[in-house]
């Protein structure tokens, strides 16, 4: 099925590890955008990308990098890892307005 | 800039009751208005979306919503609830223009339908 696919689902960090959570689109969307879910914070933007080669910070960009080398992928990059950084995260493509969402990554920084 | 602002955090109400989930949004430009709904461990799922037109939008499951441009809101409402509306809605906002990829969240609010 077409759609957002995100890995890992789940994952455990020490404090200062650094990992990558991948994000792939197949809808030849040219929008990408991470964000991040706590509890009563609603979702904050991360980092978008408006098309391959060109990204943006959001509301929320400290302790993580983004690139976009081609138009299907997205990666989310920690740097090093930090007990805030503790949430959920989601992916999502779009056109204009058909947004997308990937399934989530759970993440827990110990 | 925009924000929107989800005026109620939890909302309990019986099984077929009517519900309205409050949103309000605040942008300097015209924007595009959108309801997600996500149930426990799971991911966001539209529920309907505000480009332009009528101002009542009706989406999935029994839900629409009102535009009022005057008021700055965008109202979600559902006439009889089920146990099965028990979620976490969102209200989101698009500023369009050089803004499509970027969505801007509420806080949430969680409706609790009780049998």
């Amino acid at each position: 099925n077409a759609g957002v696919t995100q890995t890992p689902k789940f994952q455990v960090l020490k404090t200062g590890q650094s990992m990558t959570l991948q994000c792939a689109q197949d809808m030849n969307h040219e929008y990408m955008s991470w964000y991040r879910q706590d509890p009563g914070m609603g979702l904050r933007l991360i980092h978008y990308s408006v098309g391959a080669g060109i990204t943006d910070q959001g509301e929320v960009p400290n302790g993580y990098n983004v690139s976009r080398s081609t138009t299907e992928d997205f990666p989310l990059r920690l740097l090093s890892a930090a007990p805030s950084q503790t949430s959920v995260y989601f992916c999502a493509s779009s056109g204009r307005f058909g947004y997308t969402f990937g399934s989530g990554t759970r993440l827990t920084v110990v | 800039a925009q924000s929107v602002t989800q005026l109620d955090s939890q909302v309990p109400v019986f099984e077929e009751a009517p519900v309205e989930l409050r949103c309000n949004y605040s942008s300097s430009v015209s924007v595009y208005l959108f309801w997600y709904v996500q149930y426990p461990n799971q991911g966001l799922q539209l529920l309907l979306k505000y480009l332009s037109g009528s101002t009542l939008v009706k989406g999935i499951n029994g839900f629409e919503a009102e535009f009022n441009k005057s008021q700055t809101s965008f109202h979600l409402r559902k006439p009889s609830v089920h146990i099965s509306d028990t979620a976490e809605y969102f209200c989101a906002v698009n500023a369009g223009g050089t803004s499509y990829g970027k969505l801007t969240f509420g806080q949430g609010t969680i409706l609790t339908v009780h049998p």
